[in-house]
């Protein structure tokens, strides 16, 4: 009963480097979501897909780019990591339907970057 | 534009007693609100939600309260118990655009002294 999972939980980087965040649920959910979690902010969107093959951007896009290649992966890049991108990262999905249905969250990947 | 607002950074509750979150938005257009429950290295878990046709949503031990004059809503928890504290986020979903987007408050931690 794995839901959603995020890999890897930790990671630390230097400035420059890049990295790929790996979300996979297992629910045949429609939409996905990559949030992240900063001090006293909440939870921000960074992109979402409504579908296979679809991307779009969220409140926080820049500097991080996503794909879903896969229905059941929503990858999320970082291609020149910055210190200010320091947080916590959250995937979710729902299925696809609208009216406040849930969104269900893995357990997010700590990303501090020096 | 933070159209969600949760102005109490932390709550300190009694066991037994009742802990009341608060939760305040702008958008009138929102028409569900959710809340989800967060511990320490977890994602968030969905908690209960309310339709905005309603005034009051009763799930076991919590319930929430919608005042849509006001654009304010709390949510009850009755008894609490130690088990509860964790960081509570209300959330909307932002109906205006597809996707089943949540827009998030930024916390409360309630922390239940035993």
């Amino acid at each position: 009963n794995a839901g959603v999972t995020q890999t890897p939980k930790f990671r630390v980087l230097k400035t420059g480097q890049s990295m790929t965040l790996l979300c996979a649920q297992d629910m045949n959910h429609e939409y996905m979501y990559w949030y992240r979690q900063d001090p006293g902010m909440g939870l921000r969107l960074i992109h979402y897909s409504v579908g296979e093959g679809t991307t779009a951007k969220g409140e926080v896009p820049d500097g991080y780019n996503v794909s879903r290649l896969k229905k059941q992966n929503f990858l999320l890049g970082l291609e020149s990591a910055a210190p200010s991108q320091t947080s916590v990262y959250f995937c979710a999905s729902s299925p696809k339907t609208e009216g406040g249905t849930p969104q269900h969250f893995g357990d997010g990947t700590r990303l501090s970057i020096l | 534009d933070q159209q969600v607002k949760q102005n109490s950074p932390s709550l300190s509750v009694q066991e037994g007693r009742i802990s009341i979150l608060n939760c305040d938005y702008t958008n009138s257009m929102f028409d569900y609100f959710l809340w989800y429950k967060k511990y320490p290295a977890e994602g968030p878990t969905f908690l209960i939600s309310i339709s905005s046709i309603k005034d009051k949503n009763e799930d076991g031990r919590f319930t929430v309260f919608l005042n849509k004059s006001a654009k304010h809503l709390s949510l009850h928890i009755v008894p609490s118990q130690p088990g509860d504290s964790a960081v509570y986020f209300c959330a909307a979903p932002n109906n205006r655009e597809y996707g089943n987007k949540l827009v998030f408050g930024a916390g409360t931690i309630l922390r239940v002294k035993s």
